[in-house]
């Protein structure tokens, strides 16, 4: 059974950056695609942008390209999440999903969370 | 960038009743639509992908439908635990993007 563990939750000031990791284990982590997911306070789901890690390739939505870098680590089974010059309004919780490793581009395993939390 | 349209915003419905839910999106998805289930303080949980297909473990009371543009999410006869948001998901070009969910209340 795959799992995927995320890291703690963070308090930063705005302007600053954010990096969130997601630890899989089980499964082939190479062979699938990873996924960030915000939800702000009350709000819904926010898809931020994905990672291939076998073909080291990430996409971004419009929305945070220039702000988030996604990268994986191969060797440790972790994928990352950088978010940079940070606002008020990035407070969120963080997920991590992955993909059905090529059989389905929907999320059949998530993270348990990361909230992040910007405040002065 | 695809946009998803749930409704109803909110949907009461008492238990063993039947409930239907609906997504649009805004061009074709084919069927690269997913389901899930939120509950408060968890993730979420995929119930529905490929449009119809009940995801590993998923009760057979729940069954997704349609094509294209048009989706709906039923759950037959409604259980206790089945009162959650329930989102839905294209995910058939990037940027995914989700539909900004259904309250599922107890009537």
């Amino acid at each position: 059974q795959v799992q995927l563990v995320q890291s703690g939750a963070e308090v930063k000031k705005p302007g600053s950056s954010v990096k969130v990791s997601c630890k899989a284990s089980g499964g082939t982590f190479s062979r699938s695609t990873f996924s960030w997911v915000r939800q702000t306070p009350g709000q819904g789901l926010e898809w931020m942008g994905g990672i291939v890690p076998a073909l080291r390739a990430a996409n971004s939505a419009p929305k945070f390209q220039g702000r988030v870098t996604i990268t994986a680590d191969i060797s440790t089974s972790t994928a990352y999440m950088d978010l940079s010059s940070l606002r008020y309004e990035d407070t969120a919780i963080y997920y991590c999903a992955k993909d059905m490793e090529g059989a389905d581009d929907s999320f059949d395993v998530w993270g348990q969370g990361t909230m992040v939390t910007v405040s002065s | 960038e695809m946009v998803v349209t749930q409704s109803p915003a909110t949907l009461s419905v008492s238990p063993g009743e039947r409930a239907t839910l609906s997504c649009r999106a805004s061009q074709s998805v084919s069927s690269n639509l997913a389901w899930y289930q939120q509950k408060p303080g968890q993730a979420p949980r995929l119930l529905i992908y490929g449009a119809s297909t009940r995801a590993t473990g998923i009760p057979a009371r729940f069954s997704g439908s349609g094509s294209g543009t048009e989706f709906t999410l039923t759950i037959s006869s409604l259980q206790s635990e089945d009162f959650a948001v329930y989102y839905c998901q294209q995910y058939n070009k990037w940027p995914y993007t989700f539909g900004q969910g259904t309250k599922l209340e107890i009537k």
